[in-house]
């Protein structure tokens, strides 16, 4: 199993520019979520998928849209990008009944 | 949620017993304690979680006071990968567990 993987591993975009994250899972899992990490600050959670089809916002949700088309994917897209939204973006997935959450390694994406 | 209390930062020896604490004092009957770690650019890594018993897996131990108020991570044998920011968490249980991470603990492990 590759577990959580993200596509791409790095990205610099201009104010402006869209973008979308891929974020992939293998385990069938049910549950999907978006985060973000500013530098040495904790994860904050973006949006959120319970199940295909479905998407629910989450703490900072502002600036970016999610699909969650297919049971193993979840996209983030960024409309418009602002130097603001320059961060490491994490995804994470979990079996429904599970406490755990498996991460991917990351995006880093920076805005100029 | 329960606001949760860590110290920054904390060095521990290699071999030796690391010993984290986490201060939950407004937590409620329903809420667990997660914790998770970072190693260096890295996706967070579960390690254990806790209602009211203590609990211990592979990685770690979960000392939670009997009042729940504050809670320890034990790493019982510390290693040079254990070298990583430690996150405690409180969350109820419900269907979609919704974490929310705080600027945890940096831990250092010297050989």
């Amino acid at each position: 199993n590759a577990g959580v993987t993200q596509t791409p591993k790095f990205r610099v975009l201009k104010t402006g520019q869209s973008m979308t994250l891929l974020c992939a899972q293998d385990m069938n899992h049910e549950y999907m979520y978006w985060y973000r990490q500013d530098p040495g600050m904790g994860l904050r959670l973006i949006h959120y998928s319970v199940g295909e089809g479905t998407t629910a916002k989450g703490e900072v949700p502002d600036g970016y849209n999610v699909s969650r088309l297919k049971k193993q994917n979840f996209l983030l897209g960024l409309e418009s990008a602002a130097p603001s939204q320059t961060s490491v973006y994490f995804c994470a997935s979990r079996r429904d009944g599970s406490y755990e959450q498996y991460f991917g390694p990351g995006t880093r994406l920076t805005v100029t | 949620d329960a606001k949760t209390t860590q110290p920054p930062s904390m060095d521990c020896a290699e071999g030796r017993a690391a010993n984290l604490p986490c201060n939950h004092s407004t937590i409620s009957g329903n809420e667990y304690v997660y914790w998770y770690r970072q190693i260096h650019s890295q996706g967070p890594q579960y390690i254990i979680h806790g209602l009211k018993n203590n609990e211990t897996n592979e990685m770690a131990s979960l000392i939670i006071t009997e009042d729940r108020k504050s809670s320890t991570l034990i790493l019982p044998h510390a290693t040079l990968r254990d070298t990583a920011v430690y996150y405690c968490i409180v969350r109820p249980r419900s269907n979609d567990y919704k974490l929310s991470f705080g600027a945890g603990t940096t831990v250092t492990v010297r050989a």
